[in-house]
C-alpha cells in the first residue's frame, strides 16, 4: 500500500489565495519530496526536505516536516492559474532504498482565475 | 540538455503481444529508475537500474516484465504478454547518483492494451 497519505484529494481556489496540501507516512525516512504533474504530462521536482529539517522555502513554496507525527504540508501562496495541477507527496528511506520512492496518491489542485 | 527522453509517448498494443518502452537519461544521469502509475492509482516504483546492473526490482511483477539498461544505448523496459490490466503511464526517471537528489521524469509512455 501507498505510504504516502495526502488531504485533501481536491483543492479549489481563486487565484491569489494560499494553497495547503498534507501528506502523511507510515515508517521512517530520509528525506520527503514534492512533486507536480501537470495533466497527462511527466512530474516536476519542486522541493526536498531532509529528515533533519524542520521548514525549507523555495520561491513561492514552503514545505514543512514534522517525522514526530510523519506529515509534512505543502503551502502554495499567492496562488496562480498556472500552478493548477496534481501535486504529491513522496518519501526516500535512504540507505539501499534510495531511488525507491514511495509516493502519495496527490492533491488536485485547481486554481481559478 | 533535452532532460530524460522516453518514447514512445503512447503506445497501443493487442493482448498477448510486447511492448518496449525506451528511457534515455538526462545527460551524465547513470542511474535510472522506472515508474508505473495505473488509473485513479499514484506512481508505483518498478525498477532501479544502473549501467548493465539492475540494483532493486522489487517493484516488478515477477512474470513478463523485464528491464535493462545496457552500456550503450536507452533503458528499455519490455513487457511480454501484455494484458489489460497492464494498460498505464510508465514513466522514467534519472539522477546522477543517489543521496537527497530530486528526480528528473521523463513525460511517459502511455500503454494502452486493446
Amino acid at each position: 500500500s501507498q505510504q504516502g497519505e495526502e488531504d485533501p484529494q481536491a483543492l479549489s481556489i481563486q487565484e491569489g489565495e494560499n494553497a495547503t496540501m498534507n501528506c502523511s507516512y507510515k515508517t521512517s525516512i530520509n528525506n520527503l519530496q514534492w512533486y507536480r504533474q501537470n495533466s497527462g504530462r511527466g512530474l516536476v521536482h519542486l522541493i526536498l526536505i531532509r529528515s533533519n529539517e524542520r521548514e525549507k522555502h523555495s520561491g513561492r513554496l514552503r514545505v514543512t516536516l514534522d517525522t514526530s507525527k510523519k506529515s509534512s504540508s505543502l503551502l502554495i501562496t499567492a496562488s496562480r492559474a498556472a500552478d493548477t495541477a496534481s501535486y504529491f507527496c513522496a518519501t526516500e528511506a535512504g540507505g539501499t532504498s534510495y531511488g525507491k520512492l514511495t509516493f502519495g496518491q496527490g492533491t488536485i489542485l485547481t486554481v481559478h482565475p | 540538455n533535452a532532460g530524460v527522453m522516453q518514447n514512445p509517448r503512447h503506445l497501443v498494443r493487442r493482448r498477448g503481444q510486447e511492448a518496449r518502452l525506451r528511457c534515455s537519461p538526462m545527460k551524465g544521469h547513470s542511474h535510472v529508475y522506472w515508474y508505473r502509475q495505473l488509473p485513479e492509482e499514484g506512481l508505483k516504483f518498478m525498477v532501479y537500474l544502473q549501467k548493465e546492473n539492475i540494483i532493486d526490482e522489487s517493484g516488478m511483477p515477477k512474470e513478463r516484465f523485464s528491464a535493462e539498461f545496457p552500456k550503450e544505448g536507452p533503458s528499455i523496459l519490455r513487457i511480454q504478454q501484455v494484458v489489460r490490466g497492464d494498460s498505464a503511464a510508465y514513466f522514467c526517471a534519472s539522477s546522477p547518483r543517489t543521496g537527497d537528489y530530486g528526480y528528473t521524469f521523463g513525460s511517459g509512455t502511455r500503454l494502452t492494451v486493446v
